[in-house]
């Protein structure tokens, strides 16, 4: 049972457009969704974040939505450059309790920017 | 650079022998997690340690894997007996900070 889906393998832009990745969840005890970038034979890299108490969390090209009655959330990166391309992971936390913040992880958005 | 670092990078053995890998987190987070991924997946939680205490272990750890990290800094994952499903990318990340983690480059494992 998937609960965090990226339904969108991949993705293609050109430079300097706008590039829009989603993802949905499906559980409710989820409060706490990061993005992450892949780059091959690396390990993933924390992007930006947002709390479920919020709805957009802007950090430079890179912003997060959050529609919580939709159970959705997507990551605009405006503009896009080609070293953008990357696999994109979005995640979610908080459905453990205690200390652990475990993250359980979508499969994926391939994004390729095109000069 | 004081990023998180995994040993070895690359490790191919053959079916039912024992591999071990360690991770080195960033020095001041308390927080260590394994994720296993394989291809075409998102990495998944394997196991968490708050410093030296392993809390949580995933369904997906069999009892042919142990982990430990003894005095709360560095952290070994041994797999016994592997399988060609053990086959797959082993991620290690820490955190101090409640969420976000930060990952290591991870050990690509093949099982032959």
């Amino acid at each position: 049972d998937q609960q965090v889906k990226q339904n969108s393998p991949s993705l293609s832009v050109q430079e300097g457009r706008i590039s829009i990745l989603n993802c949905d969840y499906t559980n409710s005890m989820f409060d706490y969704f990061l993005w992450y970038k892949k780059y091959p034979a690396e390990g993933p890299t924390f992007l930006i974040s947002i709390s479920s108490i919020k709805d957009k969390n802007e950090d430079g090209r890179f912003t997060v939505f959050l529609n919580k009655s939709a159970k959705h959330l997507s990551l605009h990166i405006v503009p896009s450059q080609p070293g953008d391309s990357a696999v994109y992971f979005c995640a979610a936390s908080g459905d453990s309790g205690g200390s652990n913040y475990k993250l359980t992880f979508g499969k994926g958005t391939l994004l390729t920017v095109n000069p | 650079d004081t990023g998180v670092s995994q040993n070895p990078r690359h490790k191919i053995t053959k079916r039912g022998q024992n591999v071990t890998f360690r991770c080195d987190p960033i020095s001041e987070h308390n927080r260590l997690y394994w994720y296993r991924q394989t291809l075409g997946q998102g990495p998944e939680f394997l196991t968490y340690f708050q410093n030296e205490a392993q809390l949580e272990k995933s369904r997906l750890l069999s009892d042919r894997f142990s982990a430990e990290r003894p005095k709360g800094s560095f952290s070994t994952l041994e797999i016994q007996r592997t399988e060609q499903g053990d086959s797959a990318m082993y991620l290690c990340a820490s955190s101090s900070q409640v969420y976000e983690q930060y990952f290591g480059p991870g050990t690509r494992l093949t099982v032959t």
